[in-house]
This record gives C-alpha cells, structure tokens and sequence, in this order.
C-alpha cells in the first residue's frame, strides 16, 4: 500500500463549479502538507502548504487538513479553464522527505 | 529564463545506451533533486544532493547514477537504459527550511525520456 493516495481522476467540470480534490495518507508522523499544480509538460510548481491540522486559505484555493483522519483536501472556487492542470499532493514529516501522491488531473470546461 | 533547465527537453534512446540528462539552476540553492514521473505512480525519488560533495540514494537508485559537478549543476546518467526507464525526468531545487517550514521545491520542466 502506498503512503500517500490519491485518485487519479480525471475530473471534468464547468467553469464556475468548485473543485474538491483529496488524498489520503497512512504515515502519523507527516506533519507538512502540499498541493502542487503542473500544467501539461511543464514541472510541478507550488500552490499551496500547511503545517499540521487545520485550514488555509488563498483566493479561490481552500487547503484543509484533518489529521485525525489522515485526510488533505484543496477546494477551488469559480473554477477557471486555467485551473486545467494536474494537482499533487505532498507531505512528509520532521525529516523533510516528500511523498507525493500519484496526482488528479482536473478539466474546467468553459 | 527558466531558474531550474533541464537539457534536452525529449530523448529517444535505445537499450543498452549511456544517457545523460543535465540540469542546471540560477536559483542559488544548495539541495538537488531527481525524481521520474510515471503514470498512476507519481513523483518518485531517484537521487538528492544537499550540497556539492554529498549524494544520497532516493527510493529508486538502481539502475541510474548522478554526479554534482557544483551547485548549480546537477546531472542524472542512465548507464545502460532499458524500456522500463522511459518516463518524464524532473530536476527540482530547494533551499534548507527553516524550523517550521515546508520545504518548497522548485522544479524545472522535464525531460520526456524513450528508451526502444
């Protein structure tokens, strides 16, 4: 079983909907997490981290974290075509070692 | 211009070459990294570098080799590619966080590697 799941999608929604994407994850001592984005042919890029339990917001990106469920989530408000990416999630421990998740690939359709 | 360039951008290969993937940076940071994407599978972890004199195997070492020539450059080499190697290649930069923090990675845009 892998540390960090996450599925695959895709998802395809009309411009203006929220998006809800989400992992889960089985390793108790992560205590950072991140969501990274990555267009098409292009590196991942951050979007967004947190540390520990609890919420986070920037602009139309919401990241939530609820440790005793071992559960991330990112919403994304007023979805946008440029929203069309692929989102990872990310987390690791004290020791700063990345697990990533397998990635969601996300369509706005406008 | 890109702050992490990875060269080439494409490579078709056959088995059983030597192949090098390079990856420089102007971002100033000491730690390097490789990681290989494959599909449904992620971000996985090849080598890693904090600074110029250490190297450290990631999760899935076999079959490849790293050398930092200095800070800004980093370069992965397959030393004998075989089909199961064809992936997207990424070099990604960080500096050391601080207490509390997340370390924030920096990725360049990839190398489409094809090993026939």
């Amino acid at each position: 079983q892998k540390e960090v799941e996450q599925d695959p999608g895709p998802l395809s929604v009309p411009e203006g909907a929220i998006v809800s994407l989400n992992c889960t994850y089985s390793n108790s001592a992560f205590q950072y997490f991140m969501w990274y984005r990555q267009y098409s042919r292009k590196g991942p890029e951050l979007l967004m981290y947190t540390y520990s339990s609890g919420n986070k917001e920037d602009g139309r990106f919401t990241a939530q974290v609820d440790k005793s469920s071992k559960y991330i989530s990112l919403f994304i408000r007023d979805s946008q075509p440029s929203d069309s990416a692929t989102y990872l999630c990310a987390m690791s421990g004290n020791d700063y070692k990345l697990s990533f998740g397998a990635g969601t690939t996300v369509t706005v359709r406008a | 211009d890109a702050d992490v360039t990875q060269t080439p951008r494409n490579r078709i290969t056959k088995t059983g070459k030597r192949i090098m993937l390079e990856c420089s940076q102007t971002k100033g940071h000491d730690r390097m990294y490789w990681y290989r994407q494959d599909p449904g599978l992620g971000l996985r972890l090849i080598y890693y570098s904090f600074d110029v004199k250490d190297i450290n195997k990631g999760e899935i070492s076999d079959g490849y080799s790293v050398s930092r020539q200095a800070q800004a450059k980093f370069s992965l080499s397959l030393e004998s590619a075989i089909p199961n190697q064809t992936a997207l290649y990424f070099c990604a930069t960080s500096d050391r966080p601080g207490a509390g923090d997340v370390e924030k990675l920096f990725f360049g845009s990839g190398t489409q590697l094809s090993v026939l």
